[in-house]
């Protein structure tokens, strides 16, 4: 059963313009939220994250929208730029700390075109 | 700072055959952990350590062992590997479990014939 669902395995926009990835997630237990973005024959990096106690974190061009009532989250990419063109990967924990264990959806393919 | 390494960066295997992937950090991170990548899937925990001497398994441990016994080290036994385990293996190490930022080595690939 994935816990962690992102539904659309691609997403093309043209460049400037934005880019929405959406993430659906089953287990009420989960209480924080990750983003991590993959380029091909290389490991994931840290994009951005927020805790269920906010609806809404920003880092630059980055957003995460968090709706806990519809277990959905988003990534907004404003402006997309094609050095954004990779693959990302929604994750989510239910509770942070040494223990922590995060489970991770099977990512979405983002193409900005020029 | 090398950050997460990882060796080999490719490997060959038989059925029935052992080995052990490398994983070394440099950023005396406190918690290490490994998952497998698998086509059409996201990532997915295989154990992971929370200091040296402690490690605990993750969402798909059967097959594989690990140890900690230096902060720097974690690395990851296949016993006897099957094709099952032919995956894009990646380590990754953060100061303080998985919802802390997670440094992710660059992967090894692995094929089981």
């Amino acid at each position: 059963d994935q816990q962690v669902k992102q539904n659309s395995p691609s997403l093309s926009v043209q460049e400037g313009r934005i880019s929405i990835l959406n993430c659906d997630y089953t287990n009420s237990m989960f209480d924080y939220f990750l983003w991590y973005k993959k380029y091909p024959a290389e490991g994931p990096t840290f994009l951005i994250s927020i805790s269920s106690i906010k609806d809404k974190n920003e880092d630059g061009r980055f957003t995460v929208f968090l709706n806990k009532s519809a277990k959905h989250l988003s990534l907004h990419i404003v402006p997309s730029q094609p050095g954004d063109s990779a693959v990302y990967f929604c994750a989510a924990s239910a509770y942070t700390g040494a223990n922590s264990k995060l489970t991770f959806g099977k990512g979405i393919t983002l193409s900005v075109r020029p | 700072n090398a950050g997460v390494t990882q060796t080999p960066k490719f490997q060959v295997l038989k059925t029935g055959q052992s080995m052990t992937l490398q994983c070394a950090q440099d950023m005396n991170h406190e918690y290490m952990s490994w998952y497998r990548q698998d086509p059409g899937m996201g990532l997915r925990l295989i154990h992971y350590s929370v200091g040296a001497g402690i490690t605990d398994q993750g969402e798909v441990p059967n097959g594989y062992n690990v140890s900690r016994s230096t902060t720097e080290d974690f690395p990851l036994r296949l016993l006897s590997a099957a094709p099952s385990q032919t995956s894009v293996y990646f380590c990754a190490s953060s100061r303080a479990g998985s919802t802390d930022t997670q440094y992710f080595g660059p992967g090894t690939r692995l094929t089981v014939l």
